[in-house]
Formats: structure tokens, C-alpha cells, sequence
């Protein structure tokens, strides 16, 4: 079974940094590439950053440019967000999704929620 | 970035209902354009892939049409499981973009 589990999220103060982590299981996490999307409270659904099935290609929102960095080690089967300098509005739940054939998002994880609030 | 603009922001509809959500992309994307549900407190779910193509598992009364700008979703009868927010999604081109979505509720 395509599994994806989130870590990481948590309350972090405005300028502060967190570090979110996606592992995956059932599936081979080199033949995708990687995306995250995150849902603010009562709002709909924003691209955030990917990073392609090498690694060697990464793309970012304009929203977030400049302050999170995505990485992924496919020895480890695992996907990273590193967020810096964050803001209330980054306030969301975050999910790692895999882009898979037709360049759909086929598999979410379960989100993981960061809150940024002093 | 590619702006989906869906229509409308909600509906309210019965058990056995035919529904349908529109969507329309800022500029052409041909056919890479995707759906999505969501239930509250879940992860979304894909439903319909490249305009039309239904995705492993999910029921035959939903289906997908359209091209260039202009999309559609239809329920064809709908079912209690079925009330939740749509979203639609463009893959033509980075970043993917999502329609602000439609809340489909029990009328």
C-alpha cells in the first residue's frame, strides 16, 4: 500500500524555522517527483514547492521563494521542507503529494499542521 | 501563474441529484486539468484526471469533460457520500493551480 507520512509541523514563532519531513512506503520514491501543498484554515489548496524524482530540479511559489528549501534523499525514501523566516500566513496544513503519470498529485499524505503565532 | 476560477463557490443539491462544477483556466491548458474531492479533516482524493479519465476506484457516476478553457464535473446521481468540496487543478504548466473550490452540501 502507497503510503505518505508527514512529520514535523508544530507552533513556531513568527520568524522562526521548522523542518517538515515526508516519508514514504510502499512505493519507490525515485520514479516521483515530489510536491508539497498546503491548505491555510478554511481555504483552499496552494502549490508550494517540488523538487523532481532526481533532485536536480526544484521549484517554489513565489509566496514562499527565498525562505523554505525542498531536498529529498531517495536512499532514505524521504522528501524535506525546510522552512525559514516564517510568517502567520504560512499558517496551514501542509501535505506531501507524489506527481505521478498525467501529472496528477495520485498519492497525499495526511497533512501535517504548522501554526505560526507568538 | 495559470488562474482557475470554478463555478460555483457552493451548491446545494439532494440525494439522487445531477450536479455539475465548472471550471475555467486564464489561459489555454489543453487537456491537463484534474479533480479533486475533499472531505472535511481529510486529504483531498483525485477523481478525474487529463479533463475526462476516471481514476482507479472511483464510481462511474462521475465524470469529466472539456478542453482548452473550459471544464466541467458531473455527478450524475448524487449520493450521501458524495457531498464534500471540489477542486479543479491545472498540470500544464508549474505551479499546478487550483480552482478555489465548490462546497457541494445536503439540500
Amino acid at each position: 500500500e502507497v503510503q505518505l507520512v508527514e512529520s514535523g509541523g508544530g507552533l513556531v514563532q513568527p520568524g522562526g524555522s521548522l523542518r517538515l519531513s515526508c516519508s514514504a512506503s510502499g512505493f519507490t520514491l525515485t520514479t516521483y517527483a515530489m510536491h508539497w501543498v498546503r491548505q491555510a484554515p478554511g481555504k483552499g489548496l496552494e502549490f508550494v514547492s517540488a523538487i523532481s524524482s532526481s533532485g536536480g530540479s526544484t521549484y517554489y511559489a513565489d509566496s514562499v521563494k527565498d525562505r523554505f528549501t525542498i531536498s529529498r534523499d531517495n536512499s532514505k525514501n524521504t522528501v524535506h521542507l525546510q522552512m525559514s523566516s516564517l510568517r502567520p500566513e504560512d499558517t496551514a496544513i501542509y501535505y506531501c503529494v507524489t506527481r505521478g503519470d498525467y501529472y496528477v498529485y495520485d498519492h497525499w499524505g495526511q497533512g501535517i499542521l504548522v501554526t505560526v503565532s507568538s | 501563474d495559470i488562474q482557475m476560477t470554478q463555478s460555483p463557490s457552493s451548491l446545494s443539491a439532494s440525494v439522487g441529484d445531477r450536479v455539475t462544477v465548472t471550471c475555467r483556466a486564464g489561459q489555454n491548458v489543453r487537456s491537463y486539468l484534474n479533480w479533486y474531492q475533499q472531505k472535511v479533516g481529510r486529504a483531498p482524493r483525485l477523481l478525474i484526471y487529463a479533463a475526462s479519465n476516471l481514476q482507479s476506484g472511483v464510481p462511474s457516476r462521475f465524470s469529466g469533460s472539456g478542453s482548452g478553457t473550459d471544464f466541467t464535473l458531473t455527478i450524475s446521481s448524487l449520493q450521501p457520500e458524495d457531498f464534500a468540496t471540489y477542486y479543479c487543478q491545472q498540470s500544464f504548466s508549474t505551479p499546478y493551480t487550483f480552482g478555489q473550490g465548490t462546497k457541494l452540501e445536503i439540500k
